[in-house]
């Protein structure tokens, strides 16, 4: 049950923004946008998550378009550390996460 | 905190053999998860418990899994007989009930079933 569509890969300079885009449109009222990334053996982490408004903590920023059809996860200033798999993932609260296949990030030096 | 804490890291084992993956929450947690990964199917939902109750398996591939939580810190993941098919990543997350929108992982068991 595919609610996201992402580029399976991309890359990003040190230092600069990684812009991750991340497709919804079949997203319904009440269902949040999630993202979580993992890094190569590790678990998945938690980056950040909204539902209409953008949002910003310490790790990203999240936009989400006023139709709610798609969004941005910004990684301000990139660093080879953030190289890792990121997830977007839609779904009401309450309900379990269900990871896609996610956008392969690779920060160049 | 140290963390969900997974055991072991890695178990290599033959074909038949019955294997326990161990999963310790973090305290005050009252979520827990197991997860599996492989290349062909990514991350895949196994079971779900909220305080310590199964809410729902519908992700267990077959009667050959069971898991259980024996009190509220710990989780036992059971493959009997295992098969090679079962070689994967199994994942363990936790997550309170003030905040089940932030999963908190282990760092996996890498079970490879020869």
């Amino acid at each position: 049950d595919a609610k996201t569509t992402q580029p399976p890969s991309m890359d990003c300079a040190e230092g600069r923004a990684a812009n991750l885009p991340c497709n919804h449109s079949t997203i319904s009222g009440n269902e949040y946008v999630y993202w979580y990334r993992q890094i190569h053996s590790q678990g998945p982490q938690y980056i950040i998550h909204g539902l209409k408004n953008n949002e910003t903590n310490e790790m990203a920023s999240l936009i989400i378009t006023e139709d709610r059809k798609s969004s941005t996860l910004i990684l301000p200033h990139a660093t080879l550390r953030d190289t890792a798999v990121y997830y977007c993932i839609v779904k009401n609260t309450g309900n379990q996460f269900y990871f896609g296949t996610g956008t392969s990030l690779t920060v160049i030096p | 905190d140290a963390g969900v804490i997974q055991s072991p890291r890695h178990e290599v084992t033959e074909m038949g053999q019955e294997v326990t993956l161990r999963c310790k929450l973090i305290s005050g947690h009252n979520s827990l998860f197991w997860y599996r990964q492989t290349m062909m199917r990514g991350l895949e939902l196994l079971i779900y418990f909220n305080n310590n109750v199964p809410i729902d398996d519908s992700g267990m591939p077959e009667d050959r899994f069971s898991a259980k939580m024996p009190n509220a810190s710990f989780s036992t993941l059971k493959i009997q007989p295992s098969e090679p098919r079962d070689s994967a990543v199994y994942f363990c997350a936790s997550s309170p009930d003030n905040d089940r929108e932030k999963l908190f992982f282990g760092s996996g068991t890498q079970l490879s079933v020869l």
